[in-house]
């Protein structure tokens, strides 16, 4: 079955350095997003993105954070000037968008920043 | 009142046992509903999707919606050890593309 892939698993930064995590959806999807989930905390959605653009975003998703899809396979978040409070695991999902089409999640990648 | 309410647990039972989780929601906009499953470290996965009122089976899990008292329920028959996990109500508008909003998670432990 396909499925959503994630790298780096771990990525362990210090305050103030960009980091950039990466996704690769299912082929097919149209629609991709990406969620953060403190430790011990509900999943939050940070960001969707669909037809190159960013459809929808929270209030978590500041100035620090961009998304990019630089080519036809590849997601990415990045957060330019991290924070202690950026640690969390980060999920990747799609979908295809249709009406019986629910979001697919990524194994996450773990972010510690020290 | 928080928008998706659900108990951490975490729940305990013996193996063979049927296990109820449940969701109360506020917003009675919410069509869709979903049950995931999350392993420690691990990406939700999913596990039963439903769509507005009424009930779904799959093989040991039924999900159950009830839209009138905003109350969703995941049932698990004879559960095993490997569902031990945190299982994670979200519910979206109209439209699967819409964001989830996710419960806090329930952490259930299945013992033998």
């Amino acid at each position: 079955e396909p499925e959503v892939t994630q790298t780096p698993s771990h990525q362990v930064t210090q305050m103030g350095q960009e980091v950039i995590l990466r996704c690769v959806p299912i082929s097919n999807h149209l629609y991709f997003y990406w969620y953060r989930q403190i430790l011990g905390q509900k999943v939050e959605f940070l960001v969707s993105f669909y037809n190159n653009e960013i459809s929808e975003k929270s209030e978590i998703f500041d100035d620090q954070f961009s998304v990019e899809r630089p080519d036809g396979s590849n997601f990415t978040l990045k957060i330019r000037s991290t924070k202690l409070e950026d640690s969390a695991m980060y999920f990747c999902a799609s979908t295809n968008g249709g009406q019986n089409s629910p979001l697919h999640f990524g194994n996450g990648t773990r972010l510690t920043v020290t | 009142q928080k928008e998706v309410e659900q108990d951490p647990g975490p729940l305990s039972v013996p193996e063979g046992a049927i296990v109820s989780l449940n969701c109360t929601y506020s917003n009675s906009a919410f069509q869709y509903f979903m049950w995931y499953r999350q392993y420690s470290r691990k990406g939700p996965e999913l596990l039963m999707y439903t769509y507005s009122s009424g009930n779904k089976e799959d093989g040991r899990f039924t999900a159950q919606v009830d839209k009138s008292s905003k109350y969703i329920s995941l049932f698990i028959r004879d559960s095993q050890p490997s569902d031990s996990a945190t299982y994670l109500c979200a519910m979206t508008f109209s439209g699967g593309y819409n964001k989830l909003i996710f419960g806090a998670g329930t952490r259930l432990a299945v013992h033998p």
